[in-house]
């Protein structure tokens, strides 16, 4: 059983407003990812950290920010929403270095739809 | 680069009919892995099975099976008389094992719908 948690679970917000979508594991994992899946299933990179204070951008370009302060904990942010940003985005996390146990595992996802 | 390929959109089955889910997947590392993981209308994603690149044994856990043949770089997953409940979106994925540049990279997914 994976212990990672995104919060919220859906989020309806009007354009322009600020939004942070949390992320939290409990396994210890020094990677971990965000994925943006559109409607159509695909899922997309968009950030990823190897450890605390690393972030990198993934394949897709996103206008949003993350932060790795904390192992356990890896935000994402969007300074201003927009109608296009309206997706479903799903954090991920496993080990980092140990070849035996490379699957991720996936919080819920937040459905975020921009109004 | 690495690439996967899920050519099948959507399958639709009869309950207790067999089904097969392909991927194709390419690298240029020899050392990689390969996953499978399933997408139920709830949204998350439950990872099934991680199979190395070394290990090119198949392998049955219950009704669900895996199929790796490096040769044709494929790694295919049949469900033995399907079930309502695996109705989901599975998703095929590839990571290259170098440390430096381990990312996860899915295919498009394969939307199985099975009916009573």
């Amino acid at each position: 059983e994976a212990d990672i948690y995104q919060t919220p679970r859906y989020l309806v917000i009007g354009t322009g407003k600020k939004i942070t979508l949390e992320c939290s594991q409990t396994m210890g994992h020094d990677k971990m990812y965000w994925y943006q899946q559109d409607p159509g299933m695909e899922l997309h990179l968009i950030h990823y950290s190897y450890g605390v204070n690393s972030t990198e951008k993934g394949d897709l370009s996103s206008e949003s920010t993350v932060s790795r302060i904390r192992t356990e904990h890896f935000p994402l942010t969007l300074e201003s929403a927009r109608p296009s940003h309206t997706s479903q985005y799903l954090c991920a996390s496993s080990e980092w270095g140990n070849q035996r146990n490379t699957e991720a595992f996936f919080g819920q996802g937040t459905r975020l739809t921009v109004v | 680069a690495q690439k996967v390929t899920q050519a099948q959109t959507e399958i639709s089955v009869v309950e207790k009919e067999d089904v097969t889910l392909d991927c194709v997947y390419e690298t240029r590392d020899t050392t990689y892995y390969l996953f499978w993981y399933k997408q139920p209308p709830s949204g998350e994603l439950v990872f099934l099975i991680r199979r190395n690149s070394f290990d090119e044994q198949n392998e049955i856990s219950g009704r669900y099976s895996w199929n790796f043949q490096k040769s044709t770089s494929s790694f295919n997953f049949t469900i033995t008389a399907s079930q309502v409940v695996d109705s989901a979106v599975y998703f095929c994925a590839l990571s290259e094992a170098r440390v430096s540049n381990y990312k996860l990279t899915f295919g498009k997914g394969t939307l199985l719908t099975v009916n009573p």
